[in-house]
């Protein structure tokens, strides 16, 4: 299948501070990807879709102005959380389509202190 | 509103013998089907997929069967492994987004 990768794949930051996740589909070129959030024991929860070259679509209940989203290629994909507070602590997966198919990355563990 | 449901959290079975994971679905504008596998700490890893054109897809050990009337899926895994504990996930696809179900964690017991 196809491959995904995330970077970092875990980062402790301070509360104000911001962080940048990165998200690369390694042997294909992907105009959309997707960003999500899993808490402990439960789903993956789709946060926004991001399309190469335009804006990113949020889904309802998550601030666009705190999870800034970049897609300025076709093999990559930013999720920058901006001034992180305890709560934003998660894990951020991002997944990369490939015609019918996603293709997830490892994941990032964020924790914020 | 859970468009996507997987009803059982949890599933033991035994080496050797078949897993069944079941998931449920309410949206009838769905018409991709989509099962995942993940570990604690990974990200999920695509195993099957399923068209809503098909009513079953084998691959392997694995094989997922559709029912649109029923709105139900499953997947079936035979023989069961002990590395095929995890936690499994079904997806569904209408618009391009993924909606996911709650998932069912899977314990094959040696």
């Amino acid at each position: 299948g196809a491959v995904v990768s995330q970077h970092p794949s875990w980062v402790i930051c301070k509360s104000g501070t911001s962080v940048k996740i990165e998200c690369r589909s390694l042997d294909f070129q992907a105009t959309t990807m997707f960003w999500y959030r899993q808490f402990p024991k439960q789903s993956l929860m789709l946060m926004a879709t991001s399309n190469e070259g335009s804006k990113a679509t949020y889904e309802q209940g998550v601030e666009k102005d705190k999870f800034l989203i970049n897609h300025a290629s076709l093999t990559l994909s930013t999720l920058t959380v901006t001034s992180a507070h305890p709560e934003d602590s998660s894990f951020y997966i991002c997944s990369a389509r490939d015609g019918r198919e996603q293709y997830f990355g490892p994941g990032t563990r964020l924790t914020v202190t | 509103d859970q468009q996507v449901k997987q009803n059982s959290p949890s599933l033991s079975v035994q080496e050797g013998r078949i897993s069944i994971l079941n998931c449920d679905y309410t949206n009838s504008m769905f018409d991709y089907f989509l099962w995942y596998k993940k570990y604690p700490a990974e990200g999920p890893t695509f195993l099957i997929s399923i068209s809503s054109i098909k009513d079953k897809n084998e691959d392997g050990r694995f094989t997922v069967f559709l029912n649109k009337s029923a709105k139900h899926l499953s997947l079936h895994i035979v023989p069961s492994q002990p590395g095929d504990s995890a936690v499994y996930f079904c997806a569904a696809s209408g618009t391009g987004k993924l909606i996911f179900g709650q998932g069912t964690t899977l314990q094959v017991k040696p």
